[in-house]
């Protein structure tokens, strides 16, 4: 069975420290994707990244970056010099592929940083 | 502008009532999906649909009914038979792809409270 974990369940940190959000996932299948999505206060979930499972080069954007690793289950995600947006709760997600057009998403029960000034 | 709204943001019922919330897509994506979010914890799946006229049962399924009549449009009613229907609900919705899952586009979610 699918399962993503996100122990930390609340992270705060001062602004301008990196931080590192972690996540670790469960499943059988050789092939999946995972994902990571911000949701703000407003309410409104926020794409972030979607990584296959072919590919573990780590990716940087901007502040953000993601470390995936096969070998650990891992897909951590750090946010680099943080600022006050990006106080939010952020959710990791795995889905399977093998489904057609709708893409069932498993999510982690979330991590919620937040930034002091 | 393209994307997905909900209305309405905060809605209230009285216990025993159902209920329908609004989801409506203007990006032309086939699949929809209904989630759940309850405090502190993640989304989960009620319904999900891939095209119109056709939609499967998430993992919470129960107290809950759907309809897909249009393509932009995926309506969820909570009936009276859904014991805890106080939550957040949230609409999303991704394109077709025959290169894996696809990122799902969410709306900005309605708050139902029932007392």
């Amino acid at each position: 069975a699918q399962k993503v974990t996100q122990a930390q369940t609340e992270i705060s940190v001062v602004e301008k420290e990196d931080v590192t959000l972690d996540c670790v996932y469960e499943t059988r299948d050789t092939t999946y994707y995972l994902f990571w999505y911000k949701q703000p206060p407003s309410g409104e979930l926020v794409f972030l990244i979607r990584r296959n499972s072919f590919d573990e080069q780590n990716e940087i954007s901007g502040r953000y970056s993601w470390n995936f690793q096969k070998s650990t289950s891992s897909f951590n995600f750090t946010i680099t010099a943080s600022q006050v947006v990006d106080s939010a709760v952020y959710f990791c997600a795995l889905s399977e592929a093998g489904y057609s057009s709708a893409s069932k998403i498993i999510f982690g029960s979330g991590t919620r940083l937040s930034i002091r000034p | 502008d393209g994307g997905i709204t909900q209305s309405p943001k905060y809605l209230f019922r009285k216990e025993g009532q159902n209920v329908t919330l609004s989801c409506e897509q203007n990006l032309n994506h086939d699949a929809m999906y209904w989630y759940r979010q309850d405090p502190g914890q993640g989304l989960r799946l009620i319904y999900y649909s891939q095209i119109v006229n056709d939609f499967q049962k998430g993992d919470i399924a129960e107290g809950y009914s759907v309809s897909r009549e249009k393509k932009e449009s995926f309506p969820l009613t909570v009936t009276s038979a859904q014991k805890n229907p106080t939550a957040f609900y949230l609409c999303a919705s991704s394109p077709r792809t025959t290169q894996g899952p696809y990122e799902q586009y969410f709306g900005p979610g309605t708050r139902l409270t029932v007392t």
